[in-house]
C-alpha cells in the first residue's frame, strides 16, 4: 500500500525556518517524481513545487512564490522527501501536502497524497 | 501563467442528480487536465487525468472530458459520499495551476 506522510509543521515566526518530512512507503521511492502543494486555511490548492527522480536529473522546480526560499530535495535511501522553507512569511501558513507524480506518460499529475502537515507563520 | 476557472463556485444537487463542473484554461493545453476531489480535512484524492481517464479504483459514474480549453468533470449520479470540493488542475506548462474549486452539497 502506497503510503506518504508529512511531519516537521507547527507554529514559526515570521524570518524563521522550518523544514518538513515526507516519509514513504509502499513503492520504489526512487523511481518517482515527489511534488509539494500547499492549501491556505479555506483557500484552494497551490503547486509548490516538486523534484525529480535521479534518472532524470534529481532536479527540482518551483513556482515563483517561494522560488529562492524553498528548497526540495530527496533521500533515496531513506526514501524521504523534503521541504526546507527558509524566510517564511504570514502569507505561507497552510496544509502543505506531498505527493506522488503519476507514473504514466510524461505529464505532471499526481496520484498519491499525503494527510498533509499545517504550517503556521505567526508572531 | 495558465489560468484555470472553474464554475459554479458550488452546486446543490439530490441524490441521484446528474452533476457537471466545467474548467476552463486562460489557453490551449490539449488535454492535459486532472481532477481531484477533497473532503473536508482530507488529503485531494486523484479522480481523472489527461481529462478523461479514469483513475483505478474510481467509481464509474465519475467521468471527464475536454481539450483546447474547456473541460467538464461529470457525476452521473450523485451519491452521498460524493460530497467534496473538486478542482482541477492543468499539467501543460509551469507553474502547475488549479482551478479554484466547486463545492458540491446534497440538497
Amino acid at each position: 500500500e502506497v503510503q506518504l506522510v508529512e511531519s516537521g509543521g507547527g507554529l514559526v515566526k515570521p524570518g524563521r525556518s522550518l523544514r518538513l518530512s515526507c516519509t514513504t512507503s509502499g513503492f520504489t521511492f526512487r523511481d518517482y517524481l515527489m511534488g509539494w502543494f500547499r492549501q491556505a486555511p479555506g483557500k484552494g490548492l497551490e503547486w509548490v513545487g516538486f523534484i525529480r527522480s535521479k534518472p532524470y536529473g534529481g532536479t527540482p522546480e518551483y513556482a515563483a512564490s517561494v522560488k529562492g526560499r524553498f528548497t526540495i530535495s530527496r533521500d533515496d535511501s531513506n526514501i524521504i522527501a523534503y521541504l526546507e522553507m527558509d524566510s517564511l512569511k504570514t502569507e505561507d501558513t497552510a496544509v502543505y501536502y506531498c505527493a506522488r507524480r503519476l507514473a504514466v506518460g510524461y505529464q505532471f499529475y499526481f496520484d498519491y497524497w499525503g494527510q498533509g502537515t499545517l504550517v503556521t507563520v505567526s508572531s | 501563467d495558465i489560468q484555470m476557472t472553474q464554475s459554479p463556485s458550488s452546486v446543490s444537487a439530490s441524490v441521484g442528480d446528474r452533476v457537471t463542473i466545467t474548467c476552463r484554461a486562460s489557453q490551449g493545453i490539449s488535454n492535459w487536465v486532472a481532477w481531484y476531489q477533497q473532503k473536508p480535512g482530507k488529503a485531494p484524492k486523484f479522480l481523472i487525468y489527461a481529462a478523461s481517464t479514469l483513475q483505478s479504483g474510481v467509481p464509474s459514474r465519475f467521468s471527464g472530458s475536454g481539450s483546447g480549453t474547456d473541460f467538464t468533470l461529470t457525476i452521473s449520479s450523485l451519491q452521498p459520499e460524493d460530497v467534496a470540493t473538486y478542482y482541477c488542475q492543468q499539467a501543460n506548462s509551469f507553474p502547475l495551476t488549479f482551478g479554484g474549486g466547486t463545492k458540491v452539497e446534497m440538497k
